[in-house]
């Protein structure tokens, strides 16, 4: 079976803050991407990556940044946290097969207060 | 960009009751695909479909992708099968867009 995992489930920051949020696929996928839910907007898709040290942005990119130094971590970044960041933030990755015509594998997400 | 709109918002039902969720989009995709995500957060695949029908047990989806929606069903539902339904269409590239979610709740 395909594992995501996440660092923390819950997370309390302060506004002003530099958040760390990992997250760590077990099955040598090369895409991994970071998603933030929040209520009456479904998911919307953050950054993503291709490959190590690859990026590209998403659809909400603003106020975030990425790092992915190693093919089964993907780190989101978040540089001086602010209240409008509270939210439930979601991992997923991969494989990453020609043609893209595959499903995506989600972690268990962390929700972030951001007080 | 594209827009995703799911049907109803919110659904209360009893168990063993039918149930039929909808996903309209508003241009051409793709691939469409359908998530459960349960009361605490996990986000699990229930159908890859692009076009035509599939089925798996209790669910079944459709996806008419000429009229631009696709349907999920639920039939014989059990509480288990509460939380929230998304519907989201890959534009390219495996960048999904999600619907905003059809929260299900199963009363025993």
């Amino acid at each position: 079976d395909v594992k995501v995992t996440q660092s923390s489930r819950y997370l309390v920051k302060r506004t002003g803050e530099k958040v760390f949020l990992e997250c760590v696929q077990d099955m040598d996928h090369e895409n991994m991407f970071w998603y933030r839910q929040d209520p009456g907007l479904g998911l919307r898709l953050i950054y993503f990556s291709y490959d190590v040290k690859m990026k590209e942005k998403g659809d909400i990119p603003e106020g975030y940044s990425v790092s992915r130094e190693k093919k089964e971590r993907f780190s989101l970044i978040l540089e001086s946290a602010s209240t409008n960041q509270t939210s439930m933030y979601l991992c997923a990755s991969s494989r990453g097969l020609a043609g893209g015509q595959e499903t995506q594998y989600f972690g268990p997400g962390t929700r972030l207060l951001v007080l | 960009g594209i827009q995703v709109e799911q049907s109803p918002p919110d659904l209360i039902l009893q168990e063993g009751a039918n149930s039929t969720l909808r996903c309209n989009f508003s241009d051409s995709v793709n691939n469409l695909q359908w998530f459960h995500q349960n009361p605490w957060g996990q986000l699990i695949n229930l159908f890859y479909i692009p076009s035509g029908t599939k089925q798996n047990g209790r669910l079944s989806a459709t996806t008419v992708a000429t009229e631009r929606y696709s349907l999920l069903y639920i039939s014989s539902s059990q509480t288990t099968d509460s939380g929230v339904y998304f519907c989201a269409v890959d534009t390219g590239a495996q960048k999904l867009v999600f619907g905003q979610g059809t929260r299900l709740t199963i009363n025993p």
